[in-house]
């Protein structure tokens, strides 16, 4: 079975510009997560969504946003890019046990 | 709100010693704990988990941690480090699994094996 997919795996982007970032979870799992890991540090949680509906956020700004579709894939959208957001985006996707996570884009805004 | 703390942001052990990372947690709910490992340019690959049932917990390559409500721990040991053990190691918690886990991570630890 594939794991956790995340496209693309590398990208670069100017400030101020809109960057979209996908997610494809493991099969029958329905809960998405979004985090963010700047080098040298843990992951923080961007995002949470079950069954298209979201269930949790982390201390983000608006610029950040999210969204599931119907066959629980999800993207992560970041408006009016900025240096600091240039980071590892990882997704985790869940059923009812622990997160399983995929290799992360990473994001470098110049 | 829950959260960890590693100490120890290097660790340095020969190729056959004994690997002990530390972790700490604080939670005001029994918690569920995790041990995460992430390899250069990878996503991170789940060691074990700890959801209350046994507090020795085993996990894949060799790891185990052991859960002391106590001490508030969930330490994360091997018996024997191996050279492809290096990586970083984060622990992480949550207060309900599955689907409302949002994991909170410590700042991980960065192991590194020499021969």
């Amino acid at each position: 079975d594939a794991g956790v997919t995340q496209s693309p795996t590398h990208l670069i982007k100017t400030r101020g510009q809109q960057v979209t970032l996908r997610c494809s979870p493991i099969s029958g799992h329905k809960s998405v997560s979004w985090y963010q890991q700047v080098l040298g540090q843990g992951p923080q949680f961007i995002f949470q969504y079950y069954e298209k509906e979201e269930r949790g956020r982390g201390n983000f700004p608006d610029r950040f946003s999210a969204r599931q579709f119907p066959n629980y894939s999800s993207e992560l959208n970041v408006n009016a890019l900025l240096l600091g957001d240039s980071a590892l985006y990882l997704c985790a996707s869940s059923l009812s046990g622990p997160a399983f996570f995929g290799q992360g884009t990473r994001l470098t805004v110049v | 709100a829950q959260s960890v703390t590693q100490l120890g942001s290097h660790v340095s052990v020969s190729e056959g010693a004994l690997v002990l990372l530390r972790c700490n947690y604080s939670s005001s709910v029994p918690p569920y704990l995790f041990w995460y490992v992430q390899y250069p340019n990878q996503g991170l690959q789940l060691l074990l988990k700890y959801t209350s049932a046994a507090t020795l917990v085993k996990g894949i390559n060799g790891f185990e941690a052991e859960f002391k409500k106590s001490e508030t721990s969930f330490h994360l040991t091997k018996p024997s480090a191996h050279m492809s053990d290096a990586a970083e190691y984060f622990c992480a918690v949550t207060l309900v699994t599955g689907t409302a886990s949002k994991l909170t991570f410590g700042t991980g630890t960065r192991l590194q094996v020499t021969l």
